[in-house]
């Protein structure tokens, strides 16, 4: 089965601040990579994802991961981040074959203006 | 288009009782997945289901169950409820496989509480 590692999981920092989140998975095979954040009172929504090709991907608002396969990790970045960054975030792993998604922990993200 | 829609929104159970939660995905959408949100472990998978069918299934007691309908609604069912079951239940839809479509799409939850 798939596990999925997030540390730090409380995070504060101002705005402009570079912001980099941690995520590591275990699983041996083949996986589709994921990045799920939730803004204070919505749903679970798609940040970004890798599927292939290009390890580095880029997501909605300005954030982009690298998957690194060697290291079993895929990294949530956004150079400079804005006060309605503010949210929780999730790494999420799928087995090719399957839909269930394998969750992180989260990590909640507090922006202060 | 309508996102997934989940009701109730929020519900309040004694424990030994019984809840069924409801999920509609996205038009068109025939997979359903349903996972468990609590703080301490997260969001967990609950069960899967495509046309009628339960496709996987997470680690969870058989008191959690779950089906789903030729129009591809779906409900979930706990039964002898025990004050951990209090978490946020979420629903998600997709087309089919990940690997093809690409995102599951998720409701906004329904919040059982149980005392």
């Amino acid at each position: 089965a798939q596990s999925v590692s997030q540390h730090n999981h409380h995070v504060i920092l101002s705005e402009a601040a570079s912001l980099e989140l941690g995520c590591n998975y275990s699983y041996g095979g083949t996986v589709n990579l994921f990045w799920y954040v939730q803004y204070p009172g919505q749903h679970l929504q798609l940040l970004l994802k890798y599927f292939s090709g290009d390890p580095l991907v880029k997501g909605i608002k300005g954030f982009e991961a690298e998957f690194i396969k060697s290291k079993f990790s895929f990294n949530l970045r956004k150079p400079s981040v804005q006060w309605s960054d503010t949210a929780e975030y999730f790494c999420a792993v799928n087995a090719k074959g399957n839909n269930r998604l394998a969750f992180g922990k989260g990590n909640q993200v507090v922006v202060i203006p | 288009k309508a996102g997934v829609t989940q009701t109730p929104r929020y519900l309040i159970k004694t424990r030994g009782q019984q809840v069924t939660l409801s999920c509609s995905p996205i038009s068109g959408h025939r997979s359903v997945s349903w996972y468990q949100q609590t703080p301490g472990q997260g969001l967990q998978f609950l069960f899967e289901y495509f046309s009628e069918t339960q496709r996987n299934k997470g680690n969870f007691p058989g008191r959690f169950s779950g089906r789903q309908f030729s129009n591809s609604r779906s409900e979930m069912n706990v039964s002898t409820l025990e004050l951990g079951d209090s978490a946020l239940y979420l629903c998600a839809s997709s087309l089919g496989f990940l690997a093809d479509t690409g995102e599951l799409f998720f409701g906004e939850g329904s919040r059982l509480t149980v005392l």
